[in-house]
């Protein structure tokens, strides 16, 4: 079965640094990987998706992810933080196993983002 | 367009009671799930239904715990005989068909049990 590790649950950055947000996964086949964030009050938003192709991929409000096979990783990164990137953030992971079947996506615990101005 | 609706917004319910949340998707999406968030438990996956397939129920934590989809559209999760423990956020999403689509979020139902 897949599953996913963030294992920071908080994280603290001053506004204009890089921000970085892990996210490690487990599955037997390949993975369809995604992140998605919650800001206070507000229903979970669609960040990004790897689904295949080029390892960097690139999503809404700056953010882009890398995903690396070998270090099973799909971090979380932006180049320079905003405070209204403050939220909640998550990985979400789904299993492409041969032959191809439905699976549900499965998330992370989340990790708080917190930008200081 | 309108997006994921679910309802009640909260519920509070007495511990034994039995409580129902409606799950409305987007229009032409085929795939609902209902998710459960608590406090430092991140989001817990409950049931999948995924167009005309048997759903997966795999996440379901007992027995007490029961979703419907009627006609491909609404769902209907339902907590029998509620318990202290089952106060989270339940949170509803729907996709359009196939394993690439991003989930739509509704706002969730607060369930509040006393």
């Amino acid at each position: 079965a897949q599953s996913v590790a963030q294992p920071e649950d908080q994280v603290n950055v001053a506004e204009g640094n890089p921000l970085t947000v892990k996210c490690t996964y487990s599955v037997s086949g390949n993975p369809y990987l995604f992140w998605y964030v919650q800001y206070p009050n507000r229903g979970l938003q669609f960040l990004l998706k790897y689904i295949t192709g080029d390892n960097l991929v690139k999503g809404s409000y700056g953010f882009e992810a890398e995903f690396n096979k070998s270090q099973t990783s799909f971090h979380l990164k932006k180049p320079s933080a905003l405070v209204s990137d403050s939220a909640l953030y998550f990985c979400a992971v789904r299993d492409i196993n041969p032959p191809e079947r439905n699976t549900p996506l499965v998330f992370g615990k989340g990790t708080r983002l917190s930008v200081i101005a | 367009g309108a997006g994921v609706s679910q309802s009640p917004s909260n519920k509070v319910t007495e511990k034994g009671k039995d409580v129902e949340l409606r799950c409305d998707p987007i229009s032409g999406h085929t795939a609902l799930y209902w998710y459960r968030q608590s406090l430092g438990q991140g989001l817990e996956f409950l049931i999948y239904f995924q167009g005309n397939s048997a759903p997966d129920k795999s996440g379901l934590p007992s027995d007490r715990f029961s979703a419907e989809r009627t006609g491909g559209s609404v769902s209907t999760l339902t907590i029998q005989r509620t318990q202290q423990e089952d106060s989270a956020v339940y949170l509803c999403a729907s996709s359009l068909i196939g394993d690439r689509s991003p989930l739509h979020f509704g706002n969730g139902t607060r369930l509040t049990v006393t």
